[in-house]
């Protein structure tokens, strides 16, 4: 299957500064990838969709200035937590799709850990 | 509209059968289902499109109810290696992908 990577593995911070989060297909074009949240033993929550080369759509509830997502190419997409908080301390995992249909296989990164303190 | 998944966990030894529902209350476009290791991403096991189809080889197969509200996921003579949390996504048409809740599933020797 198609790999996708994602950096860093795990981010410790403290409270206030700005973490990125990058998001890579390796071998394969991704028209569209997702940024979901997952909280221990919890389903992935979908923060946003991102199309390259257009703004993200954020999901009801999620701070759109908070999460600066950027998707300059058909291989990255970055998430970066602004003045992160410890309320912000999660594991991020990001997806990609060659076309973004809802029929398409989204491929999972390996994930970010991210803690705040 | 999130999937209910059922049941919410599940312990077997190894060799045992096991079967994963995931329902919606609304015709669904599609049903994706996934594994996830702990602290690993999630790994793409099959999707589903059609009423009435099942796929997959004789280890692990799913099926969409010809109504396409419910699909299931079969896990046959499981391997230890079969352990982890099991989630359906499911759409509408043109809609994004919304995961279930997840089903935790431990083999035991």
């Amino acid at each position: 299957g198609a790999v996708v990577s994602q950096h860093p593995s795990r981010v410790i911070c403290k409270s206030g500064t700005s973490v990125k989060i990058e998001c890579r297909s390796l071998d394969f074009q991704a028209t569209t990838m997702f940024w979901y949240r997952q909280f221990p033993k919890k389903s992935l929550m979908l923060m946003a969709t991102s199309n390259e080369g257009s703004k993200a759509t954020y999901e009801q509830g999620v701070e759109k200035d908070k999460f600066l997502i950027n998707h300059a190419s058909l291989t990255l997409s970055t998430l970066t937590v602004t003045s992160a908080h410890p309320e912000d301390s999660s594991f991020y995992i990001c997806s990609a799709s060659s076309s973004g249909e809802s029929t398409d296989t989204q491929y999972f990164g390996p994930g970010t850990r991210l803690t705040v303190l | 509209q999130q999937p209910v998944q059922s049941p919410q966990a599940v312990i077997l030894r190894e060799g045992e059968d096991a079967v994963i529902n995931c329902s919606s209350s609304k015709a669904l476009y599609s049903v994706h289902w996934y594994r996830q290791k702990h602290g690993e991403a999630p790994v793409f096991l099959m999707i589903l499109l059609k009423g009435g189809e099942q796929k997959g080889h004789d280890k692990i197969s799913a099926s969409f109810n010809e109504k396409k509200q419910q699909s299931s996921l079969y896990l046959t003579a499981s391997q230890l290696s079969y352990s982890g949390t099991y989630f359906c996504g499911t759409s509408n048409r043109d809609d994004k992908i919304i995961f279930g809740k997840g089903t935790r599933l431990h083999i035991l020797p």
